[in-house]
Parts: C-alpha cells; sequence; structure tokens
C-alpha cells in the first residue's frame, strides 16, 4: 500500500500545453510539498501545504498552481509548459511541526518537447 | 542560493570501505538534520537524522556526526556494500520543516 503516489509517473508533452500531476498520502500526514529535481540532482522546494493552507511559495513562475483539496491530497497544475520545465516533480508529506522527515513519492518525469 | 552544500559531488569506494559524505549550513535556525538515500527511478527515502543536541548518531553501518560550532555534519557508511550505490543527500529545516536538500552525493561502491 503506497505511501504518498503520484501519476503519471511519466508525462511527455508539447511546448504550451497544460498538463496536471496529482499526489495522494495514506499517512494521515497535515503537510505535503512539491518538489523539483532538475537534471543534476538538485532538489528544490516549490510549495508547502499544511491542512490545505498554503505555507511555502517559492520563486515558482506563476504558471505553477499548487491545489490541496483536502490535506491527503495535493496536485500541481502547470500551464504554458516550457522546455526548461523538463524535470522529476516530487511529491512528499510530513507531519505537522519541526523535526519530521519527509516520505517522498516516486516521482513525476515531465519531459517537454 | 543554496543554503547546504554538500561534497563530494561523486564518490566511489571499494567493498568494505568507509564512505563520507559531508555538508555545511549557514542558517543557524536549522535544527534538524536528515540524510536521505536515492535509487535511479525512485523518490528519496530517510535514511537517518539527528538534531542539534547530540553530536554522533550511529543506525546499523550508518552514522551521522555533528558539529554544531563548525556548523558541519557528516554522513559516514560503514563497511560499504555495491547495494549501498545511490545518491545520497544531507538536508536542513527549521521551524516550518521546510526542508533544504544539498546537491547530492552519488555513491559507486565498487565489488
Amino acid at each position: 500500500d503506497t505511501a504518498v503516489s503520484q501519476t503519471p509517473k511519466y508525462l511527455v508533452t508539447q511546448m504550451g500545453n497544460d498538463k496536471s500531476i496529482k499526489c495522494e498520502q495514506n499517512l494521515g500526514h497535515d503537510t505535503m510539498y512539491w518538489y523539483k529535481q532538475d537534471s543534476k540532482k538538485f532538489l528544490k522546494i516549490m510549495f508547502s501545504y499544511n491542512n490545505k493552507e498554503l505555507i511555502i511559495n517559492e520563486t515558482v513562475p506563476n504558471r505553477f498552481s499548487p491545489k490541496s483539496p483536502d490535506k491527503a491530497h495535493l496536485n500541481l497544475h502547470i500551464n504554458s509548459l516550457e522546455l526548461g520545465d523538463s524535470a522529476v516533480y516530487f511529491c512528499a508529506s510530513s507531519r505537522q511541526g519541526r523535526n519530521y522527515g519527509y516520505t517522498f513519492g516516486s516521482g513525476t518525469r515531465l519531459t517537454v518537447v | 542560493q543554496q543554503q547546504v552544500k554538500q561534497s563530494p559531488q561523486s564518490l566511489i569506494v571499494q567493498k568494505g570501505g568507509i564512505s563520507i559524505i559531508n555538508c555545511a549550513y549557514e542558517n543557524t535556525a536549522f535544527d534538524y538534520f536528515p540524510w536521505y538515500q536515492q535509487f535511479p527511478g525512485k523518490g528519496p527515502a530517510l535514511l537517518i537524522a539527528i538534531r542539534p543536541d547530540v553530536s554522533e548518531k550511529k543506525e546499523g553501518r550508518f552514522t551521522i556526526s555533528f558539529n554544531k560550532s563548525a556548523k558541519q555534519f557528516s554522513l559516514h557508511i560503514m563497511d560499504s556494500q555495491p547495494g549501498d550505490s545511490a545518491t545520497y543527500f544531507c538536508a536542513a529545516s527549521g521551524y516550518n520543516n521546510d526542508m533544504r536538500f544539498g546537491a547530492g552525493t552519488r555513491l559507486t561502491v565498487k565489488p
């Protein structure tokens, strides 16, 4: 039973399209995150939500919009996709508060052509 | 800017050897320092973590050493095995529990 699941695992799309990535966690965690991992493996936080409320919004183009319908789900919608958006996107979750490790999903590899 | 600096970028160790990865941070508000292990095609997985009130934490073959005054911490993998070959990330978090990651170290353990 997967703790943090993302769909789809692979996404190939053309420039200018709009796409969404879905994330669900069954750990009962209150906080969820989106991270972007570039081709050099660097992990950069994009957003975090706590109980459906946006907590962190790093310097991310406003073409990226997270949506949290409930605390178990955090989706990422991307408008007008660009070549530079190609990366692996990871969803993660953690318990609320400080000093808690994250549980990551297995990632969505987005390729924009 | 990168808030956690990690070295080396890549590391090759013989089976049975010791792998050492180092990290440094600047933000004194950080108070939780985990290490994550990532295999190809998978998400990072929490390996071991330390809080700044202790200088060392050991779990099996994995040990974190922490130097609060120097703002440095390191991961030691004893008796390294080929199955340990992966990318390792150090990280740090503070008040909001937002995790800042190092750039990663690609470890290869040769049989």
